[in-house]
């Protein structure tokens, strides 16, 4: 199992330019996050998915987009990026939402805006 | 007021110290605790859930106070490979996971 994987682990971008963070989970889990990291912040929600075919926006969702392509795959789009939105994005899967349930991160990708 | 709330330290101790965190979470409604362990450039994993009556994992020990509103971590017997940020998270309504910005520890030898 290789839990929640995330694709590219670098990416450095110009200002304008956009991307697709990729996040690919095989843990059978419903439920699907994107989150941030800046420093002194701890993580932000940008995105999240109950479900397969469900999205919801979290705390900090401006000029972002995503996709819950299927149960396995939730990619988050930046459409037009920004210096903003230098960041450490993680991925994050869980079971549901039942009490006590722990989320599974993946490995992060570091992503930088010139 | 932020919704979770930690001491972002960093707390220095020598190895073999007891050493306590605290966290206050500002939703009383909020459902399930948990403490995560951060370590640097990598991303979060979970420690141990937290539960009402207190639970304990070999060195570490969390309480939950739901009147007060706070979450504490003790870590008994500190080792060097406990160095790295501890993440106080709030469960609310099933979904969504708030998380603290963080306690970080440094264990000196």
């Amino acid at each position: 199992n290789a839990g929640v994987t995330q694709t590219p682990k670098f990416q450095v971008l110009k200002t304008g330019q956009s991307m697709t963070l990729q996040c690919a989970q095989d843990m059978n889990h419903n439920s699907m996050y994107w989150y941030r990291q800046d420093p002194g912040m701890g993580l932000r929600l940008i995105y999240y998915s109950a479900s397969e075919g469900t999205t919801d926006k979290g705390e900090v969702p401006n000029g972002y987009n995503v996709s819950r392509l299927n149960k396995r795959e939730f990619s988050l789009r930046l459409e037009s990026a920004a210096p903003s939105q230098t960041s450490v994005y993680f991925c994050a899967s869980r079971v549901g939402g039942g009490a006590q349930e722990t989320q599974y991160f993946g490995p992060g990708t570091r992503l930088l805006v010139l | 007021r932020k919704e979770v709330e930690q001491d972002p330290g960093p707390f220095n101790v020598p190895e073999g110290a007891t050493v306590a965190f605290n966290c206050t979470y500002s939703n009383s409604a909020s459902q399930s605790f948990f403490w995560y362990r951060q370590d640097c450039r990598k991303e979060p994993k979970l420690l141990m859930s937290v539960y009402s009556s207190g639970n304990e994992d070999g060195r570490f020990t969390a309480q939950l106070n739901r009147a007060s509103q706070y979450i504490s971590l003790l870590i008994r017997d500190s080792k060097l490979s406990d160095s790295a940020t501890y993440l106080c998270v709030v469960d609310n309504y099933g979904q969504n996971f708030v998380f603290g910005p963080g306690t970080r520890l440094s264990v000196l030898p």
